[in-house]
């Protein structure tokens, strides 16, 4: 059964801080891992990776993938408190191929970024 | 249209009813999500289709949850004999082509309440 595992499941910060989260995985064949960002109840796309040690950059937002030791870091610098909000990991088997079993995702880490 | 649209987005009904949750996912997207989503937790998959029919079920914890999307474009969730387990945000999810996760555009949600 794939499982992804995310820490911290919470975190506080002060606006203008760096924060580092993380996410594990167990997957039977690795397709792909993805970050998504859940402020109300829409989950928003932010990054795909499917290779490891090359980062995918999106202004403050980077994100890399270790597919040796099985788990990605999701980096945010000089946080905005319009960042918090839920950030999911989740990751794709790809043995049933087509899209079939949808992603598994991790429980999130809950950001609050404070003023 | 221009996003994932679901309704109800509140559903509130006693232990016992039949609740039909609706799913228009964006227009040209051939694949379609199912997850629910318990509070604390990641989304957790359901079912996919892929055009009319059901691709993979092995997410519907059991018989009483039964999805249809009989066109190729509208799905509907129908939960039959609802428990108060069942309570969570039902969130659907469509991308254009079957397979492409990392496209997965995601609707607000329905939040059903069983009391």
């Amino acid at each position: 059964e794939d499982k992804v595992v995310q820490s911290p499941l919470s975190l506080v910060v002060h606006e203008g801080d760096t924060v580092t989260l993380n996410c594990s995985y167990e997957v039977t064949n690795f397709r792909s891992l993805l970050w998504y960002k859940q402020e109300k109840k829409a989950p928003t796309f932010l990054f795909m990776l499917t290779s490891s040690g090359i980062e995918k950059k999106s202004g403050r937002l980077s994100s890399i993938l270790d597919k040796k030791e099985l788990f990605s870091i999701l980096n945010i610098t000089a946080t905005q408190t319009g960042d918090s909000a839920v950030y999911l990991c989740a990751v794709e088997d790809g043995r049933s191929g087509g899209g079939a079993d949808g992603l598994t995702f991790g429980k999130g880490t809950h950001l609050i970024i404070q003023p | 249209g221009a996003g994932v649209s679901q309704t109800p987005s509140n559903k509130v009904t006693e232990k016992g009813k039949y609740v039909e949750l609706r799913c228009d996912p964006i227009s040209g997207h051939t694949a379609l999500y199912w997850y629910r989503q318990s509070l604390g937790q990641g989304p957790e998959f359901l079912i996919y289709f892929q055009g009319t029919g059901a691709a993979d079920d092995s997410g519907l914890p059991n018989d009483r949850f039964f999805a249809v999307r009989p066109e190729g474009s509208v799905s509907t969730l129908k939960i039959q004999r609802t428990e108060r387990g069942d309570s969570a945000v039902y969130l659907c999810a469509s991308s254009k082509i079957a397979g492409a996760l990392g496209e997965l555009f995601f609707g607000e949600g329905s939040r059903l309440t069983v009391l």
